[in-house]
C-alpha cells in the first residue's frame, strides 16, 4: 500500500540555521504531495503542496520539490526562526482511496 | 471567525462512559473527516463524509459512530470508552474529495480516559 516515511525527530536547531526534513514515499500512480505544520495546541495547517513531478511548492520561506525519480519530497528552509518550532507532517493524497496518508511527523525546535 | 470548530476542546471522562464530539465548518466544504492522533503524534484517518454520505470507514471499532446531519456538521459518538481511546481527535474539511484540495483542520479535542 501507499506510505510516507519521514526522518526521525526530534530536530533541534539554532535560529538562522538551515533546515532539511526528509520525506520519502511509496505509492502507486502519481500522488499529490503535501507538507502540513502543527503548532502547539493547534490543528494541522497546509504549508505547501506539489501535484506533479518536478513541481516545487513554497510558502513562508519553506520549499519542497516533488522528485519522482527518488520518490522524495524533502522540506527545506534556509534560515529558521524560533516561531518555526512545530511538528511537520509530510503527506500524500491517494487518489484510489480518496484519503491523505501522513508520515510520522517530525518535531522541530528552534532555539534563540 | 473559526473555519473548523470542534467542541469540546478537552474531554476527561471515566472508562465505560459514552461521549460525543461535535464538529462544524463554515467554509462551505462538501467533505469532512475525523482523524485520531496518538501520543506519538501519529495521525490516522477514521471516517470521511462527502455531502453527508460516508465514503471512508477505516478499521475502527464499532463503538465509534459518526453522524453527519448536514454537510456543515460531522459529529463523533463513542460508546463504552476504553483507555486506548485516549488521544487527540481532529475534525477536518475540504472542498471536495479531489487530491489537490487541501484539508482544513480544527484545533482538536483532547480526550483523556481515567
Amino acid at each position: 500500500g501507499n506510505s510516507v516515511t519521514q526522518m526521525e525527530g526530534p530536530v533541534t536547531l539554532s535560529e538562522e540555521a538551515f533546515l532539511t526534513i526528509n520525506c520519502t514515499y511509496t505509492a502507486t500512480g502519481y500522488p499529490s504531495l503535501f507538507w502540513y505544520v502543527q503548532y502547539p495546541g493547534e490543528g494541522l495547517q497546509l504549508l505547501l503542496k506539489a501535484t506533479k513531478a518536478d513541481d516545487k511548492g513554497s510558502n513562508k520561506g519553506f520549499e519542497a520539490t516533488y522528485r519522482k525519480e527518488t520518490t522524495s519530497f524533502h522540506l527545506e528552509k534556509g534560515s529558521v526562526q524560533v516561531s518555526d518550532s512545530a511538528v511537520y507532517f509530510c503527506a500524500l493524497w491517494e487518489t484510489s482511496g480518496s484519503r491523505l496518508t501522513f508520515g510520522e511527523g517530525t518535531q522541530l525546535t528552534v532555539n534563540p | 471567525d473559526t473555519a473548523v470548530s470542534q467542541t469540546p476542546k478537552y474531554l476527561v471522562t471515566q472508562m465505560g462512559n459514552d461521549k460525543s464530539i461535535k464538529c462544524e465548518q463554515n467554509l462551505g466544504h462538501d467533505t469532512m473527516y475525523w482523524y485520531k492522533q496518538d501520543s506519538k503524534k501519529f495521525l490516522k484517518i477514521m471516517f470521511s463524509y462527502n455531502n453527508k454520505e460516508l465514503i471512508i470507514n477505516e478499521t475502527v471499532p464499532n463503538r465509534f459512530s459518526p453522524k453527519s446531519p448536514d454537510k456543515a456538521h460531522l459529529n463523533l459518538h463513542i460508546n463504552s470508552l476504553e483507555l486506548g481511546d485516549s488521544a487527540v481527535y481532529f475534525c477536518a474539511s475540504s472542498p471536495g474529495t479531489g487530491g489537490n484540495q487541501p484539508q482544513h483542520f480544527g484545533d482538536g479535542t483532547r480526550l483523556s480516559i481515567l
